[in-house]
């Protein structure tokens, strides 16, 4: 089974300050790696996805995730955040039979 | 546009009742999902669909039951046995089993039992 971890259940920063939002998972396959935005009583929507090439996968609203599969992770990074980007973020891995595991999620607070 | 709609957006029932979440979908995708979304807890499959006439228990399906007549309607209800139903309900769809493709969500539905 393939599982997803969250270090982070909350990460408060300051507008125009960089962030990163980590991510590990274990899988015994080759694996697929998803980060999700959801903001305040709405769905998820997709920011960025890693299947395979570069490791340095870019998004939309300026962020980008790095796959590094030494360690394991994909960590969502952005140089500077806006109020706007105030919102949870999820980590997600894809399995088989289409389905998915996602993690507990990251509660991202950009203060002004 | 294309996209997932569900309603109600919000949802209030009295314990003992059983209740119908709706969620369409006019992607054209195969695949459909039902989260459950709790404080915390992030994401928790209920119930997903890979083709019409065809679904299968998640993670935690105890409660619940569904059905798919359509391609484009997963309807989720959810019954008097879910012991703990106040929740964040999320519907998804995707294109296919793939493992590449991306899950499409919709608004979501507040449920609130009094």
């Amino acid at each position: 089974a393939q599982s997803v971890t969250q270090l982070d259940s909350q990460v408060p920063v300051f507008e125009e300050a960089p962030v990163e939002l980590r991510c590990n998972y274990s899988s015994s396959v080759s694996v697929y790696l998803f980060w999700y935005v959801q903001y305040p009583n709405q769905g998820l929507q997709l920011l960025l996805k890693y299947l395979s090439g570069s490791t340095l996968v870019k998004g939309i609203n300026g962020f980008e995730a790095e796959f590094n599969k030494s360690q394991t992770s994909f960590h969502l990074r952005k140089p500077s955040v806006h109020i706007s980007d105030t919102a949870e973020y999820f980590c997600a891995v894809s399995e088989k039979k289409g389905k998915s595991t996602f993690g507990d999620g990251t509660t991202l607070t950009v203060k002004p | 546009d294309g996209g997932i709609t569900q309603s109600p957006k919000y949802l209030f029932r009295k314990e003992g009742q059983n209740v119908t979440l709706s969620c369409e979908q006019n992607l054209n995708h195969d695949a459909m999902y039902w989260y459950r979304q709790d404080p915390g807890q992030g994401l928790r499959l209920i119930y997903y669909s890979q083709i019409v006439n065809d679904f299968q228990k998640g993670d935690i399906a105890e409660g619940y039951s569904v059905s798919r007549e359509k391609k484009e309607s997963f309807p989720l209800t959810v019954t008097s046995a879910q012991k703990n139903p106040t929740a964040f309900y999320l519907c998804a769809s995707r294109r296919g089993q793939g493992r590449t493709d991306t899950q499409y969500f919709g608004p979501g539905t507040r449920l609130t039992v009094l």
